[in-house]
């Protein structure tokens, strides 16, 4: 099984543009996550989904967007990019309420 | 809203010593607890986790972590380190509704040979 895989690994982007990281699992779990990962820093949940349809804000969610038409992917949406945006961004899905958590093997993304 | 301190930054042991790693939280009632590694340009792994029961977890590689709710702990332990157990640890709480998620800012281990 891949597990959760993400695309693209790497991304450089200018101030002002949009991207979209690409999350996708296939152990058919029904919550995913996004988090972002700092320098030295945990990682800090920018949104979650609980099902297909359903998403919700997590500590950091200012500056995304995300959807769940599906219940194998979660894009994360950036829509102008900025500086603080530049981190290391992490998806996640668990099979149901606080199970472990299985992680993709991130993107890192730098605003120039 | 839960939150989670890992005092120690960075710890450095020797090949086959012991091991502790300290994490505490703050959350209103019985939370969720994990420990997860994370190795160099990798994503994380789970090691251990606490729901209820019990609160001496036994987990993978070797690791375990014990629950004192009087002080608000979950500290992970391991008898003898391994060369292959450097890597970033992080200590993390989740709420009754296992959604929201609070990780603490890690501590790095360092095995020296």
């Amino acid at each position: 099984n891949a597990g959760v895989t993400q695309t693209p690994k790497f991304r450089i982007l200018k101030i002002g543009q949009s991207m979209t990281l690409q999350c996708t699992q296939d152990m058919n779990h029904n919550y995913m996550y996004w988090y972002r990962q700092d320098p030295g820093m945990g990682l800090k949940l920018i949104y979650y989904s609980v099902g297909a349809g359903i998403t919700d804000k997590g500590e950091v969610p200012n500056g995304y967007n995300v959807s769940r038409s599906t219940t194998e992917d979660f894009p994360l949406r950036l829509e102008l990019a900025a500086p603080s945006q530049t981190s290391v961004y992490f998806c996640a899905s668990s099979a149901g309420l606080a199970d472990t958590q299985y992680f993709g093997p991130g993107t890192r993304l730098t605003v120039l | 809203a839960q939150s989670v301190t890992q005092p120690d930054i960075h710890i450095t042991v020797s090949e086959g010593a012991s091991l502790e790693l300290r994490c505490n939280y703050s959350y209103g009632a019985t939370p969720y607890l994990f420990w997860y590694v994370q190795s160099p340009g990798q994503g994380l792994q789970l090691l251990l986790k606490y729901f209820s029961g019990d609160t001496l977890v036994q987990g993978i590689k070797g690791f375990e972590a014990e629950f004192k709710r009087s002080q608000s702990s979950f500290n992970l332990r391991k008898p003898s380190v391994h060369w292959s157990d450097a890597a970033e640890y992080f200590c993390a709480v989740g709420d009754n509704y296992g959604q929201n998620f609070v990780f603490g800012p890690g501590t790095r281990l360092s095995v020296l040979p």
